[in-house]
């Protein structure tokens, strides 16, 4: 069985400009999962989806920050404009069908504001 | 909201040694998960383990969700245990997981 796949794996990017990470879950996986982790931290969730529709995106900073899965299999985290306190890893999860299951997670992407 | 304490923070190890890692919650939860981080950053599930004991190897947890705390017992640790050890809590409040602040392991050869 593949694992949770991740794209791309680093990104360096300037502030203000723009980038998205793409994560495709484990096949049949309801659940989905963005975390953010900073340096020295354990990860933040900052969106979770059941299918397509969104479960919790409390701690999701919506001025800069989207993400959609479409069609309830892959989905994309966008920033724009990106700070520098974006600067962390972006993990993507999937359970197979709700938030209380064990979470598999992608091997993430290491995120560089300049 | 929940506080997810783990301790210690850091632990430097003999390869062959054994370990207990601790994590302590502040509120009532409904699982519990721990987590190794690898030096290259990929986080890989070792127990679900809502309360009880498991074992997997050298390597086993038991959670006394009464007392709000959680072990994690690492045996004759190998260099390959060497990277960052989180707990996980979900609590039907918050309807997700909550993780600790982490333990970092270093074994050494």
């Amino acid at each position: 069985e593949a694992g949770v796949a991740q794209s791309p794996r680093y990104k360096i990017i300037e502030k203000r400009q723009s980038v998205a990470f793409w994560c495709n879950p484990i096949s049949g996986h309801a659940t989905l999962y963005w975390y953010q982790q900073i340096l020295g931290q354990g990860p933040k969730l900052l969106i979770q989806f059941q299918n397509n529709g969104v479960v919790d995106d409390s701690q999701l900073p919506k001025d800069r920050f989207s993400a959609e899965r479409l069609k309830g299999v892959d989905s994309t985290l966008k920033i724009q404009p990106a700070k520098l306190e974006d600067s962390a890893v972006y993990l993507c999860a999937s359970s197979q069908r709700d938030g209380l299951e064990t979470q598999y997670f992608g091997p993430g992407t290491r995120l560089l504001v300049l | 909201g929940i506080q997810v304490e783990q301790s210690p923070p850091d632990l430097i190890l003999q390869e062959g040694a054994n370990s207990t890692l601790r994590c302590n919650f502040s509120d009532s939860v409904n699982n519990l998960q721990w987590f190794h981080q690898n030096p290259w950053g990929q986080l890989i599930n070792l127990f679900y383990i809502p309360s009880g004991t498991k074992q997997n190897g050298r390597l086993s947890a038991t959670t006394v969700a009464t007392e709000r705390y959680s072990l994690l017992y690492i045996s004759s640790s190998q260099t390959t245990d060497s990277g960052v050890y989180f707990c996980a809590v979900f609590t039907s409040g918050t309807y997700k997981y909550i993780f600790g602040t982490g333990t970092r392991l270093k074994v050494l050869a």
